[in-house]
């Protein structure tokens, strides 16, 4: 799987988009691009996944660039209870994934 | 609907005692079962994970085994508890076969070695 990047911490303003960036500038053409994130003393919760085209549920979108080599989780309006910590995190195949450090999102009321 | 167990909630052990960790899948047949490990500020670290009845892969070496007796039980386990163990231990499951869309994480157990 390829590598991610991401920033280690972000603040964000509640009401306003949290916007998370990551790199995956080694991403290959048959890998996903999963989001997933941990509030403090739960297990990780899936958010969305996306191979090229932009995607978007309930929870939030998740925009690819056209070389997918980075992404952008959006939140469109941040709560405080989405203070969690993101991980970003490229993947093929039936193999367990492989979580990174992530970014920790606080917001900020 | 899908529902995963784990148990207990919490636990302290002493350094050498034994350990026995469950966790249990309902509402799906042949699921992918993994476990993973959070030490106190750290990332989460994969230690097992199954695709089948008595299927086993370990991806860290160490005094932790894993045991998957029936389809949808996955048991971690340790003869002797070193210190090091001490972290929030984290039961998985995902649909088994082909690729790997989700997977769904459950409660967890916060153990303490003292």
């Amino acid at each position: 799987d390829a590598k991610t990047t991401q920033p280690t911490s972000m603040d964000c303003a509640e009401g306003r988009a949290a916007n998370l960036p990551c790199n995956h500038s080694t991403i290959s053409g048959n890998e996903y691009v999963y989001w997933y994130r941990q509030i403090h003393s739960q297990g990780p919760q899936y958010i969305i996944h996306g191979l090229k085209n932009n995607e978007t549920n309930e929870m939030a979108s998740l925009i690819i660039t056209e070389d997918r080599k980075s992404s952008t989780l959006i939140l469109p309006h941040a709560t405080l209870r989405d203070t969690a910590v993101y991980y970003c995190i490229s993947h093929s195949g039936n193999t367990p994934l492989v979580f990174g450090k992530g970014t920790r999102l606080s917001v900020i009321a | 609907s899908q529902t995963i167990h784990q148990w207990p909630a919490t636990l302290v052990q002493p350094v050498g005692s034994p350990l026995s960790l469950e966790c249990t899948v309902e509402g799906t047949s042949n699921p992918n079962l993994y476990w993973y490990r959070q030490a106190a500020g750290r990332g989460l670290q994969l230690l097992f994970y199954s695709v089948g009845i008595g299927q086993i892969s370990s991806e860290v070496p160490q005094n932790l085994s894993a045991s998957r007796p029936q389809d949808r039980q996955f048991i971690l386990s340790s003869k002797k508890l070193l210190l090091s163990d001490s972290g929030f231990y984290l039961c998985a499951w995902s649909l088994g076969g082909g690729q790997i869309y989700e997977q769904y994480f459950g409660p967890g157990t916060r153990l303490t070695v003292t």
